[in-house]
């Protein structure tokens, strides 16, 4: 079966531009979360959506949001991007909020110049 | 956020078994112990997780303390592909749930 798919892969934008990026779960997974990898703070938690609701949120300024829709797909959007949102943005689904494992996607790279 | 320790780089030599520890002395009844592993350029792969008993799947084994203050990752036969970090994770079972990563452990696997 398809895994979870991320796009796009890469992504080169202006300071102060937004940014939305999507993902789709694995067919049947009701549970997405998002992660923000970068080198000096290494994988931190963002959000998670279950059922088209937030659930849980991370330590994240508000300029991070994100949606889940009915089919499970969900977006994360970054507005006013700075220099320091540059990072691989992870996007993990599960069938059962985690209870039985994440499987993650292999992310989007952002670069903010 | 119970939170995990573990070394931060360990070595094993290819189709040796390798045991990856894990501390995680402030654990509550209803936490899960959750292994990922990390490749170079991919996102985390679920490894195994487990509540109280010893598990065993395809990937691994996971040993866990009779007091569940510690846990270890067993890999039965290491391979090159297996070089990654291995994060070694609490889960809680609440509603506000969270992958909370540390640093890891760094393993190589020598040919």
């Amino acid at each position: 079966k398809a895994g979870v798919t991320q796009t796009p892969r890469y992504l080169i934008k202006t300071r102060g531009q937004q940014v939305t990026l999507s993902c789709s779960p694995i067919s049947g997974h009701r549970s997405v979360s998002w992660y923000q990898q970068t080198p000096g703070q290494g994988l931190q938690f963002l959000f998670e959506y279950f059922s088209e609701t937030q659930r849980n949120k991370g330590n994240f300024p508000g300029r991070f949001s994100g949606r889940q829709f009915s089919n499970s797909r969900s977006e994360m959007n970054v507005s006013t991007l700075e220099l320091g949102d540059s990072a691989l943005y992870l996007c993990a689904s599960s069938l059962d909020r985690g209870a039985g494992g994440y499987t993650f996607g292999s992310g989007t790279r952002l670069t903010v110049v | 956020d119970a939170k995990t320790t573990q070394p931060n780089s360990m070595e094993s030599n290819e189709e040796e078994p390798v045991h990856l520890p894990c501390n995680h002395s402030t654990i509550s009844g209803t936490d899960y112990i959750h292994w990922y592993r990390q490749l170079p350029s991919q996102g985390p792969e679920y490894v195994i997780h487990g509540l109280t008993s010893n598990v065993n799947n395809r990937m691994a084994s996971l040993a866990i303390a009779e007091d569940r203050k510690s846990s270890t990752l067993i890999l039965h036969r290491a391979t090159l592909r297996d070089a990654a970090v291995y994060y070694c994770i609490l889960l809680s079972s609440g509603s506000a749930r969270q992958l909370t990563f540390g640093s890891g452990t760094q393993l190589t696997v020598l040919p």
